[in-house]
């Protein structure tokens, strides 16, 4: 059990630019939790997915943010046409379909300058 | 709508005294889970306990203590004999049963504790 990574750690962009961060969950983990968290809040719901399919998307989650598992393991999350108000934490979580907890990853800290 | 409200936001305390982290929280389900997550400087939540809403028995878990109160909408966690190594963020979370206890959490703004040595 090595954990849920989040690649990469930290990501510096520029406004305007697309990024995209990778998530791989616990590997008999079927679901796949993203969230979003800034600085001096708690964590906010994105989307989850069970298996490849995504089951919940927040009102939070605009048309630039788009996120796929595609084989139902590892997933990304993708931002087009970054803007500042996108700079977070992005944290990723896995669990089992009625486990008791989420498992986190350490997450991506988002920079759009 | 579902809400969580946590009204300490930083707390510091020496060590060995105890402290209790207050979570309130609003819902209008009656089946419901409340969650409480630590996250230590290293950034990555860890999971503390859950309780569904139909069972009120206070969990003690060695200096870990949790008191449900659904009168008062309240999910209160204490530790005793406090340690620097408990210093990090605490979160309380909520989520509504119908899909899932962990399929989507709402969490509050988090209680900043420091446990001074």
């Amino acid at each position: 059990d090595t954990g849920v990574s989040q690649d990469p750690r930290h990501k510096i962009t520029k406004r305007g630019q697309n990024v995209t961060f990778r998530c791989d969950p616990i590997s008999e983990h079927n679901r796949l939790y993203w969230y979003r968290q800034t600085l001096g809040q708690g964590p906010e719901f994105l989307t989850y997915f069970q298996n490849e399919a995504q089951l919940e998307k927040s009102r939070l989650l605009s048309d630039r943010f788009s996120a796929e598992r595609p084989k139902g393991s590892f997933s990304t999350l993708e931002i087009q046409r970054t803007e500042q108000g996108d700079s977070a934490m992005y944290l990723c979580a896995s669990s089992w379909d009625g486990g008791e907890k989420l498992f986190f990853g350490s997450g991506t800290q988002l920079s759009v300058l | 709508a579902q809400k969580v409200t946590q009204a300490q936001t930083e707390i510091s305390v020496v060590e060995k005294e105890d402290v209790t982290l207050d979570c309130v929280y609003e819902t209008r389900d009656t089946t419901y889970y409340l969650f409480w997550y630590k996250q230590p400087p290293s950034g990555e939540l860890v999971f503390l306990i859950r309780r569904n809403s139909f069972d009120e028995q206070n969990e003690i878990s060695g200096r870990y203590s949790w008191n449900f109160q659904k009168s008062t909408s309240s999910f209160n966690f204490t530790i005793t004999a406090s340690q620097v190594v408990d210093s990090a963020v605490y979160f309380c979370a909520l989520s509504e049963a119908w899909a899932g206890a962990n399929s989507k959490l709402t969490f509050g703004k988090g209680i900043t504790l420091s446990v001074r040595p």
